[in-house]
């Protein structure tokens, strides 16, 4: 067990570019969240996989924001035309659909828009 | 609407003592569990403890405890024999089916 991991660990880019980040859940964990965390707040809940369906999207995200996971394991999470207000730290979590679905977090992308 | 609140922003303890960090949440659900997550500066988010709705007995992990009152949707966390590695941001977060609330945090400062 490697833990969650999340590539890049930071980003910068240039309002108007598009970007894509990657999460590798813990291998048998089936359940993958994304959340965006700002400066001094808490995480909030993006969206949720269970295996490569998505269950889950939060009404807050725009339709620049589209999230994957084709074959049920790492998943993408892309950024189309990023704004200023993109900028936030991007955590992804995964868990397993037995019990209190405790999700474990990686280390997130940091993501800084110019 | 599901909501955390953590009326805390900044808590400080000695080394050593003893230090409740309060929450409080909004449902209408019977069926759900509570968290406590820590998140050292610069590092990735960490479970603490967790405690399942149905259960009337509080969790206990070592030195973390919670005082969960499910009537009057209150789940605070106690550290107990505080270390200078408990300094933190210590988030509360609600779970229901598919779907997870945190609160914006409550920043713990150790002083040795």
């Amino acid at each position: 067990d490697t833990g969650v991991s999340q590539d890049p660990r930071h980003k910068i880019t240039k309002r108007g570019q598009n970007v894509t980040f990657r999460c590798d859940p813990i291998s048998e964990h089936n359940r993958l969240y994304w959340y965006r965390q700002t400066l001094g707040q808490g995480p909030e809940f993006l969206t949720y996989f269970q295996n490569e369906a998505q269950l889950e999207k939060s009404r807050l995200l725009s339709d620049r924001f589209s999230a994957e996971r084709p074959k049920g394991s790492f998943s993408t999470l892309e950024i189309q035309r990023t704004e200023q207000g993109d900028s936030a730290m991007y955590l992804c979590a995964s868990s397993s659909r037995a019990g209190s679905d405790t999700q474990y977090f990686g280390p997130g992308t940091r993501l800084t828009v110019l | 609407a599901q909501t955390v609140t953590q009326s805390q922003p900044e808590m400080s303890v000695q080394e050593a003592e003893t230090v409740t960090l309060s929450c409080t949440y909004d449902t209408s659900e019977s069926d759900y569990y509570l968290f406590w997550y820590k998140q050292p500066p610069s590092r990735q988010m960490i479970l603490v403890i967790r405690q399942e709705a149905y259960k009337q007995q509080n969790a206990t992990e070592n030195r973390f405890s919670v005082n969960f009152q499910k009537a009057a949707k209150s789940f605070s966390l106690k550290i107990s024999d505080s270390q200078l590695g408990d300094a933190a941001m210590y988030f509360c977060a609600y779970r229901r089916p598919g779907q997870f609330y945190f609160g914006t945090g409550t920043s713990l400062t150790v002083i040795p």
